[in-house]
């Protein structure tokens, strides 16, 4: 059971190009988020999803875009990479809530180094 | 927005003794207040979690208790074990069904560093 799955793990990156961290979850969840953590911040929220097709900005938007084409898959990407998104970005997933608040699943994350 | 508040930012408590994280939120609407545990290099994992229709909830030696007047929650581990040094987040959640705006995600305290002393 691989629950969610980030690739890649590890990536350098030159100012100003661009790519794509892919999060990939197999519980059949409704809700995905994408987060980074900085040291000293915690974790913060860049986008979400609460279903294919639809998004919705986090706390720290601004620089990303990202999109939920499958169900399954929730694509975070980087335009024109800067050094300030040298992070850990961490992807999680969530059953959708019914009468109580399900709790959020983390991938292993995606480190981040920007040049 | 929500914002979360988490002391102290590092513990060190002697290995046998109790640790207890505070954390404080801002906004009334939330209702849903985990726990997560981080090891160097790896996931948050989730501990424990309340919901705001209960004020306190044991899991083995780890509790968190919640004081919604007072607008903040607790964890509390007792007989602190070596392999409890970690980094500890506390978050909240607004419980708000989707409605196509505010964020729906966890608003995340900035954890607190806990090192067990042998």
């Amino acid at each position: 059971n691989a629950g969610v799955t980030q690739t890649p793990k590890f990536r350098v990156l030159k100012t100003g190009q661009s790519m794509t961290l892919l999060c990939a979850q197999d519980m059949n969840h409704e809700y995905m988020y994408w987060y980074r953590q900085d040291p000293g911040m915690g974790l913060r929220l860049i986008h979400y999803s609460v279903g294919e097709g639809t998004t919705a900005k986090g706390e720290v938007p601004d620089g990303y875009n990202v999109s939920r084409l499958k169900k399954q898959n929730f694509l975070l990407g980087l335009e024109s990479a800067a050094p300030s998104q040298t992070s850990v970005y961490f992807c999680a997933s969530q059953k959708r809530r019914g009468r109580g608040n399900q709790p959020q699943h983390f991938g292993d994350g995606t480190r981040l180094s920007i040049l | 927005g929500e914002n979360v508040e988490q002391h102290p930012s590092t513990l060190s408590v002697q290995e046998g003794d109790s640790a207890v994280i505070k954390c404080t939120y801002s906004d009334s609407a939330s209702n849903y207040f985990p726990w997560y545990k981080q090891e160097l290099g790896k996931r948050p994992q989730l501990i424990i979690d309340i919901r705001s229709n209960v004020g306190e909830k044991k899991d083995q030696r780890i509790a968190v208790t919640l004081n919604k007047t007072a607008k903040h929650f607790s964890l509390h581990i007792t007989e602190t074990q070596p392999e409890d040094s970690a980094v500890y987040f506390c978050a909240a959640r607004i419980g708000m069904e989707y409605s196509g705006g505010g964020a729906d995600g966890l608003t995340f305290g900035k954890g607190t560093h806990l090192i067990i002393q042998p």
